[in-house]
């Protein structure tokens, strides 16, 4: 089994559609969630970090962690063309220094 | 936010020569730099941890004398493929810590194509 699970799509949405990605992961000892955007032939861009269980938001972006059911989940509201990306769920135990990644999560918004 | 650049973008070689990556932080400090690989449609893989002054922790397969990693300052850390192979062309992403926010940043990553 590996540590970080994600469903590698693709996900396709209509512009404006609210999008759900999700991550499940199976050490409890991870304390530290992140979700990356990464853009075709391009490097991963830290898009929210958090800490332990709760929400938090950002702009159209919001992330959770429920670490009771070991899932961590990032909505994007009012998702625009420019959201289409490849996403990828870390997290990380000690500090952001050891990184799991999740497979990435493909996401396609259609105008 | 952060920056961290990679140096070539692309670069085709043929197989037996050696090709050098350069990772640079250019507005902090990174005493801590990650070099990862990436297949297509596929996550990151963790190549090595590279860290300034000292020698570079690999990780579990990874060939350290095909993959050598000089993190000469605090600012560049360099990743060689030796002796490059067909099996070597893939997507090489570097990242750097940023101590203030404990956040690692990554490159926009560098096509290494292997004829």
């Amino acid at each position: 089994q590996k540590e970080v699970e994600q469903d590698p799509g693709p996900l396709s949405v209509p512009e404006g559609a609210i999008v759900s990605l999700n991550c499940t992961y199976s050490n409890s000892a991870f304390q530290y969630f992140m979700w990356y955007r990464q853009y075709s032939r391009k490097g991963p861009e830290l898009l929210m970090y958090t800490y332990s269980s709760g929400n938090k938001e950002d702009g159209r972006f919001t992330a959770q962690v429920d670490k009771s059911s070991k899932y961590i989940s990032l909505f994007i509201r009012d998702s625009q063309p420019s959201d289409s990306a490849t996403y990828l769920c870390a997290t990380a135990s000690g500090s952001a220094r050891q990184l799991t990644f999740g497979s990435g999560t493909q996401l396609t918004v259609l105008p | 936010g952060a920056v961290v650049s990679q140096h070539p973008s692309r670069v085709i070689c043929k197989s037996g020569t050696s090709v050098k990556i350069e990772c640079r932080s250019l507005d902090f400090q990174a005493t801590t730099m990650f070099w990862y690989r990436q297949f297509p449609k596929k996550s990151l893989m963790l190549m090595a941890t590279s860290n300034e002054g000292s020698k570079a922790t690999y990780e579990q397969g990874v060939e350290k004398d095909k993959f050598l990693i000089n993190h000469a300052s605090l600012t560049l850390s360099t990743l060689t493929v030796t002796s490059a192979h067909p099996e070597d062309s893939s997507f090489y992403i570097c990242s750097a810590i940023r101590e203030v926010s404990d956040t690692q940043y990554f490159g926009p990553g560098t096509r290494l194509t292997v004829l």
